[in-house]
């Protein structure tokens, strides 16, 4: 069965500075890979996914991830965050066959952002 | 606008008394699904949907019942709710299998059961 761990339950992060999420996956074949974003009252909204090709991927509001399969990872970056992204992350795989499985999320990971 | 659309997006009810939470969504998708989320357990699919008339359970279907009718509609039904029902409940759609495809959320429903 697939599974997904974000070792990080917070994170605090300073305005201006570097960030990266941390995120591991289990899955006995090729993982389909995203990075969902849900901002407080909201629901979800997809950041960045990784399917196939170049394993750097670039998403929306300055996003980047990078998928290791020797490490299992699919790590999400950001070289300056913003108030703004102060949100919970979630990472998330499917079924690479394109079944009808649901995406199993990680549990989340809370970032914080001092002014 | 494209747009998954819950309603109550709050509720508040009693053990036993049965609920239906509607989702409804504008952008013709086949693929629907319900989820819960749960401080510390991050998000759980309940079920799922691939098409009309097609349902199937997620991984925590106990309790629960949905319908697919309509394409554009995925009611989650809750029969004779109780406490450990208490939660954030997300209804999310996609185009294709959700493993190819994005899943658009709902804003959720959040509902609490004394």
């Amino acid at each position: 069965a697939q599974s997904v761990t974000q070792p990080d339950i917070h994170i605090t992060v300073s305005e201006g500075a570097s960030l990266e999420l941390r995120c591991n996956y289990s899955y006995g074949a090729t993982p389909y890979l995203f990075w969902y974003v849900q901002s407080p009252g909201q629901g979800l909204q997809l950041l960045l996914k990784y399917f196939s090709g170049d394993t750097l991927v670039q998403g929306i509001k300055g996003f980047e991830a990078e998928f290791k399969r020797s490490q299992s990872s699919f790590n999400l970056r950001k070289p300056s965050v913003h108030w703004s992204d102060a949100a919970e992350y979630f990472c998330a795989v499917g079924a690479a066959r394109g079944g009808a499985d649901g995406l199993t999320f990680g549990k989340g990971t809370h970032l914080i952002i001092q002014p | 606008e494209a747009q998954v659309t819950q309603n109550p997006r709050y509720l508040i009810t009693v053990t036993g008394k049965k609920l239906t939470v509607t989702c409804s969504q504008n952008m013709n998708h086949e693929y629907m699904s319900w989820y819960r989320q749960d401080p510390g357990l991050g998000l759980r699919q309940i079920y799922y949907s691939m098409n009309v008339e097609v349902t199937d359970k997620g991984d925590v279907p106990e309790g629960y019942k949905v319908s697919r009718k309509e394409k554009r509609n995925f009611p989650l039904i809750l029969e004779s709710p109780s406490p450990n029902q208490t939660s954030l409940y997300f209804c999310a759609s996609s185009p294709s299998g959700v493993g190819t495809g994005e899943l658009f959320f709902g804003e959720g429903s959040r509902l609490t059961v004394l």
